[in-house]
């Protein structure tokens, strides 16, 4: 195994309180973008995507946010869970039309009850 | 609905020995994922299969590494022989390309694969 891990940025938070989540991707010519969940021992799971025609997309719980000029993404977490503890994934597709997604390092949430 | 199914759930090896992962998608998908999972590279893609076709194998590290899809509901991930180097958490994922679908992907559990 691995003698050094790689560190994920740790956003610590309250139970109760919203949470921010930020990503910068590198390709301007990036047309979707998604936001995966993966808890502790589990697969990643699909959380919210946005197109980049928009710039806000909402869901249960959940707001995607998308800055074209500046490229960068963020995904806001209302009244924060414990169950919200994971480590969490921004994923785009380079190229259009093409099936594959380039995924991020992630950040680790950590609910404070 | 079954989401995609992963075995085996984990693996311990020894260096040299060959492994098989398999992977059954989510029923009417047509692209199937690779990915593998370590601390020190995060979520790397090693290879995707649409319509059993590979189309990127660029992922994949080396010669040892293998994949098939001989139908639509199957995949293996082999490889031969073994490394420690190898030991990660291995994901199949799957998803429905084509006009008015998104781009995500259904990810399975995991094999998490130990290599001694």
């Amino acid at each position: 195994g691995e003698s050094v891990g790689l560190h994920l940025p740790t956003l610590s938070v309250q139970e109760g309180d919203n949470s921010i989540i930020n990503c910068a991707y590198s390709n301007s010519a990036s047309d979707y973008f998604i936001w995966y969940k993966q808890e502790s021992g589990k697969g990643p799971q699909f959380i919210i995507d946005i197109r980049s025609n928009m710039d806000k997309r909402q869901g249960q719980r959940v707001t995607v946010l998308l800055n074209k000029t500046v490229k960068h993404l963020s995904l806001q977490i209302a009244a924060t869970q414990p169950g919200d503890s994971a480590v969490y994934f921004c994923a785009e597709t380079p190229n259009y039309g093409n099936n594959r997604l380039a995924f991020g390092k992630g950040n680790q949430v950590v609910v404070i009850p | 609905d079954a989401g995609v199914i992963q075995s085996p759930r984990h693996e311990v090896t020894e260096m040299g020995q060959e492994v098989t992962l398999r992977c059954k998608p989510i029923s009417g998908h047509n692209s199937l994922f690779w990915y593998r999972q370590t601390m020190m590279r995060g979520l790397e893609l090693l290879i995707y299969f649409n319509n059993n076709v590979p189309i990127d194998d660029s992922g994949m590290p080396e010669d040892r590494f293998s994949a098939k899809m001989p139908n639509a509901s199957f995949s293996t991930l082999k490889i031969q022989p073994s490394e420690p180097r190898d030991s990660a958490v291995y994901f199949c994922a799957s998803n429905r390309q084509g006009a008015g679908y998104g781009y995500e992907q259904y990810f399975g559990p995991g094999t998490r694969l130990t290599v001694t």
